[in-house]
């Protein structure tokens, strides 16, 4: 079985600049997260999607970041525009069950955003 | 609000020793609590998690976790420790009316050879 794809792996931007991270879930599974992971702290969720509709996003900072989920396969997020702190690791991950807490999340392997 | 603790960023252990890395936690109602590891440059793996049931939990390569309600704790632990269990540990919490899923902010475990 596949796990979670993410891509690009690495990327670094100017501040200001825009820049939008792509995520492939884990055949089948309904449910696909975002997180953002700074460097020294624990992973932090941003947004959650239960297939193509949202099911928590208070975390996420909407007036520059924004997800999607459309077809409620893979998904997009988009930082626009980039600020300093937004430097991180950015982790997906997916699960089979809905809402409810018990079920197990897959992470894919990343992407690194730098912001110069 | 919900929280989880991490109280060590840092545990080294000899190889063969047996290995805890502790986690406390504070959640309204009922916990679902997991344990998760990162290798450098990879993502999160999952170890093993606690529903409901019995509080010892086994789960991959060999580690087991503590559940205790009392202590409002979730320790992991390894009988004997091996050099490639080097890694940073985390562990996060769920209740069971809410959406969020919060991370501690990990321990490095080191396994010294």
């Amino acid at each position: 079985e596949a796990g979670v794809a993410q891509s690009p792996r690495y990327k670094i931007i100017e501040k200001r600049q825009s820049v939008a991270f792509w995520c492939n879930p884990i055949s089948g599974h309904a449910t696909l997260y975002w997180y953002q992971q700074i460097l020294g702290q624990g992973p932090k969720l941003l947004i959650q999607f239960q297939n193509n509709g949202v099911v928590d996003d208070s975390q996420l900072p909407k007036d520059r970041f924004s997800a999607e989920r459309l077809k409620g396969v893979d998904s997009t997020l988009k930082i626009q525009p980039a600020k300093l702190e937004d430097s991180a690791v950015y982790l997906c991950a997916s699960s089979s069950a809905g809402t409810g807490g018990t079920d197990t999340q897959y992470f894919g392997p990343g992407t690194r955003l730098t912001v110069l | 609000a919900q929280s989880v603790a991490q109280p060590e960023d840092q545990v080294n252990v000899a190889e063969g020793n047996p290995l805890t890395v502790k986690c406390t936690y504070s959640v309204s109602g009922n916990p679902y609590l997991f344990w998760y590891v990162q290798y450098p440059n990879r993502g999160l793996q999952f170890l093993l998690k606690y529903i409901t049931g019995d509080n010892l939990v086994k789960g991959s390569y060999g580690f087991e976790a503590e559940f205790n309600k009392s202590q409002t704790s979730f320790h992991l632990k390894k009988p004997s420790a091996l050099v490639s269990d080097s890694a940073l540990y985390f562990c996060a919490v769920r209740d069971n009316t809410g959406n969020q899923f919060y991370f501690g902010t990990g321990t490095s475990l080191t396994v010294i050879p």
